[in-house]
């Protein structure tokens, strides 16, 4: 267990809809990561935030949308969903701003199904 | 810009067997860790074993050592005595600025 919570594990709806996945970091740990795993592909780094602050961004739609909360819970937004967002979105969350210094924890990830 | 190269789609190891999965990479950062993640059917990202750049020494832990040579910025990882719980992808990851980058993977098979 990596301390890093995600919900829901599983989420099925429709094209077209708006789905809100949740991420609870490791205690202790300001950075939350977000990524996202295509179908027997790599991970795809999607945006970043460090303590409230988004800090950096990666290949993310302009349908996704992210933020952290003050508690450093983080949500990640998707809107006008299409078929092509079935995927598994991954969160991870380290101590520090820098991933070259810090190990990254990952949650179990929830696995988004749109039909 | 920062890249990862895991040149092995696929690789078949007998159990008990020894078998060695590469990594290359390209990094600005000067002071890193190097990762290897291990991603069974479940799908959860489980880390195998971590190297930080400025050691020179490998890393080992338990089965899983690395080969790390950091001029040539090669960081490959041996499975040694496989087991069937080793099945898996395996994915190398190196920081880039803000973010880990992974390699596309390598999917591991073991041979009862």
């Amino acid at each position: 267990d990596s301390g890093v919570t995600q919900t829901p594990k599983h989420l099925i709806t429709a094209t077209g809809q708006r789905v809100t996945l949740r991420c609870s970091p490791r205690s202790g740990d300001l950075s939350v990561y977000w990524y996202q795993q295509s179908l027997d592909q790599g991970l795809q780094f999607l945006i970043q935030y460090y303590n409230g602050e988004e800090r950096a961004k990666g290949n993310i739609l302009e349908r996704f949308s992210a933020q952290q909360f003050p508690d450093l819970h983080s949500e990640l937004n998707l809107s006008s969903l299409e078929l092509g967002d079935s995927a598994l979105y991954f969160c991870a969350s380290s101590v520090g701003v820098n991933s070259g210094s810090y190990e990254q924890y990952f949650g179990p990830g929830t696995r988004l199904t749109v039909t | 810009a920062q890249t990862v190269t895991q040149s092995q789609p696929e690789m078949s190891v007998q159990e008990a067997e020894t078998v060695t999965l590469s990594c290359t990479y390209d990094t600005s950062e000067s002071d890193y860790y190097l990762f290897w993640y291990k991603q069974p059917p479940s799908r959860q990202m489980i880390l195998v074993i971590r190297q930080e750049a400025y050691k020179q020494q490998n890393a080992t832990e338990n089965r899983f050592s690395v080969n790390f040579q950091k001029a040539a910025k090669s960081f490959s990882l041996k499975i040694s005595d496989s087991q069937l719980g080793d099945a898996a992808m395996y994915f190398c990851a190196v920081p880039g600025t803000y973010k880990y980058i992974f390699g596309t993977g390598t999917r591991l098979k073991v041979l009862a």
